[in-house]
């Protein structure tokens, strides 16, 4: 099993809906956890950060369910810039600094 | 503030030639990573630095790859011969733990290389 596995979709959204999808990881040890975003031939951005039960910012929330190893982002009111492919990234407990980034989650927002 | 800097964006070269790829870290920062990304096998960390010393290569995938950071401010990662499957977007990035186990990383623009 990977350490960090994503859905890589594409997940097809009209705009205005809603989309979710989940990161599973196999560290039960993991504390904090990361959602990047990255478009199309460029480089990733932070998005959020979850370091609790979860994080909102705007249109976008991240939950984190340690039972299950799992965190998901949630994007409400889904919008045609939203369009990117969105990576998950767990740092590994035993290597300070270094993270595990999952292939990511293409998601494509159409009008 | 500048963010991650790498140069060139884009390189195309023939195999078996030298390629030498270069970062400048945000300044202040205490690590810095270097990251190949393929369709294939997604983001792939190669090698990190902590205050300029190399503390994990085993992601580099051969010999033919190798890394340095001479000072703070600066980082390569040089490719000697290339071949064809080293063709890949390869990122730079750098973040500032400051004795927390883990933060943001900042990503470079990335130097897309193309090997003939």
């Amino acid at each position: 099993r990977k350490e960090v596995e994503q859905d890589p979709g594409p997940f097809n959204v009209p705009e205005g809906a809603t989309v979710a999808f989940n990161c599973t990881y196999s560290n039960s040890a993991s504390q904090s956890f990361f959602w990047y975003r990255q478009d199309c031939r460029k480089e990733p951005k932070l998005l959020m950060s979850v370091y609790s039960s979860g994080n909102e910012d705007g249109r976008f929330t991240a939950q984190l369910n340690r039972a299950s190893q799992y965190i998901s982002l949630l994007i409400r009111d889904s919008k045609l810039s939203d369009s990117a492919t969105y990576l998950c990234a767990v740092p590994l407990t035993d290597s300070w600094g270094k993270f595990q980034f999952g292939a990511g989650t293409q998601v494509v927002v159409t009008p | 503030d500048a963010g991650v800097i790498q140069s060139p964006r884009h390189e195309v070269t023939e195999m078996g030639q030298e390629v030498t790829l270069r970062c400048k870290p945000i300044s202040g920062h205490d690590y810095l990573f270097w990251y190949r990304q393929t369709m294939m096998r997604g983001l792939e960390l190669l090698i990190y630095f902590n205050n300029n010393v190399p503390i994990d290569d085993s992601g580099m995938p051969e010999d033919r790859f190798s890394a340095k950071m001479p000072n703070a401010s600066f980082s390569t990662l040089k490719i000697q011969p290339s071949e064809p499957r080293d063709s890949a977007v390869y990122f730079c990035a750098s973040n500032l733990l400051g004795g927390a186990p883990d933060n943001e990383q900042f990503f470079g623009p990335g130097t897309r290389l193309t090997v003939l």
